[in-house]
Formats: structure tokens, C-alpha cells, sequence
């Protein structure tokens, strides 16, 4: 069983470019939920999608912005990249389903993938 | 809203001691509480979950943590340190169990000594 995956590993980018970052959640798994974790901090919710819609959103600026496909896998986009975006960002996956019955909130724990680090120059 | 404060970015403990990671939470809610495991250059893993039911839950790697909801805390300890051990831990807390975004604290760098 294939855990979350994410693409690329690592990336480097310079001010004012954009960049798209991949994630496959784990399989069953039909929420996606992206974190950046800055170098000795804490990883920081950005936001969650289920259904292909945006559901819940973190305190970040509107640069970022994603998408979930119809297979559940995700991208997070960011615009006119700043230093300080330089991090690790981590995709999440969960559940809202267990077998045919849909729970309002997840039954499931969220399973963190292994990140990309993106480095902004 | 809700908050984590992790006490000590750094612990240091000798291989064979006891681990102790502490971790204080703030909800308006029922939290359910998390506690996540990050090696260097690696996603987290997770080590164990407080829902509803039993206040004290067991992990993986012989790690366990209580939830005492009248001191709002939510200890790690693990009776005997392993160098395996050594890695960030984080604290995390939610309003449910995956459908809605964590919020974690700053991490504990666990340090093992030989």
C-alpha cells in the first residue's frame, strides 16, 4: 500500500518565479491538507481540500492557491515566490469515508508525506 | 482557535533513561491531540492519538503520552531512551481527527546521549 507520495524532492527557484508542487495521497484516502514547515519551526497549515474544493484555509496570503483532481491527488501553487518562502512542504492525507458511510468530520488520521524542499533564491 | 506550546526546544537525555516531552494545549473545543516524530530530512510519522475514550494511549516504539484535561496537557514519555530515538517531536492538536487542519508546536529536538 503506497503511502503519500510527493513531487519533486527539492527544488530551487529564484524571486518572483512560480512553482507547482504534486501530491498522491495515500490509497482510500480522499483529503488533502498542505503544511510549510520552515527551517526549525513547527510545520504551518495552509489548506485542505476535499471534494476539489477548498475547505479550510490557514493564515497565508491568497499567492497560495491549489487544486485537488477527481483521482484526489493535489497540487500547491505559488505565486511571485519571496525568500521567505523558502521550506519544507508537507501534503497530508485523511479520510472522510469509513467503508460507505460518510462521517462529517474524518475518521482518520492525517498521513503526512515526505515533503518538498523548495529553496527561493 | 487553538495553540501548542511545547516546553524546551531541546531535550537531552542518556541512552536507557526516561523521556519526558512536554506539551501544553489551548481549545474551545475537545481537542484531539496528536504526537508526531520527524527525522532529519524526512516527512512525520505518526507516533500516537488522543480521541475520546481512555485518557492514556499507547504508540509506536514503546512511546506513550496522557491526556490530563485539567492541567491541558499532553505529555510523551517513553520508560527507556533508545539512540534510535534521536529526532524532532512535535505536538499537534485539531478540532477533529483529519478533517481539519493541525496546529502544531515548535518541536523538541530529542538528544540521546551514549
Amino acid at each position: 500500500d503506497a503511502g503519500v507520495t510527493q513531487s519533486p524532492t527539492h527544488l530551487i527557484k529564484t524571486r518572483g518565479q512560480q512553482v507547482t508542487l504534486r501530491c498522491s495521497p495515500k490509497s482510500g484516502h480522499d483529503t488533502v491538507s498542505w503544511y510549510q514547515q520552515a527551517l526549525g519551526q513547527g510545520p504551518q497549515f495552509i489548506f485542505q481540500y476535499y471534494e476539489e474544493e477548498e475547505r479550510q484555509r490557514g493564515n497565508f496570503p491568497d499567492r497560495f492557491s491549489g487544486h485537488q483532481f477527481p483521482n484526489y491527488s493535489s497540487e500547491l501553487n505559488v505565486n511571485a515566490l519571496l525568500l521567505g518562502d523558502s521550506a519544507l512542504y508537507l501534503c497530508a492525507s485523511s479520510s472522510r469515508f469509513h467503508g460507505e458511510i460518510l462521517y462529517i468530520t474524518s475518521t482518520d488520521t492525517q498521513y503526512f508525506g515526505p515533503g518538498t524542499r523548495l529553496t527561493v533564491l | 482557535a487553538q495553540s501548542v506550546t511545547q516546553l524546551g526546544s531541546h531535550v537531552s537525555v542518556s541512552e536507557g533513561a526516561l523521556v519526558l516531552l512536554r506539551c501544553n494545549y489551548s481549545s474551545s473545543v475537545p481537542p484531539y491531540l496528536f504526537w508526531y516524530v520527524q527525522y532529519p530530512n524526512q516527512g512525520l510519522q505518526l507516533l500516537l492519538k488522543y480521541t475520546t475514550g481512555a485518557t492514556l494511549v499507547k504508540g509506536i516504539n514503546g512511546f506513550e503520552a496522557e491526556f490530563k484535561k485539567s492541567e491541558t496537557s499532553f505529555h510523551l514519555t517513553k520508560p527507556s531512551a533508545h539512540m534510535s530515538d534521536a529526532a524532532e517531536y512535535f505536538c499537534a492538536v485539531s478540532v477533529s481527527e483529519g478533517a481539519d487542519g493541525l496546529t502544531f508546536g515548535k518541536g523538541t529536538h530529542l538528544i540521546i546521549q551514549p
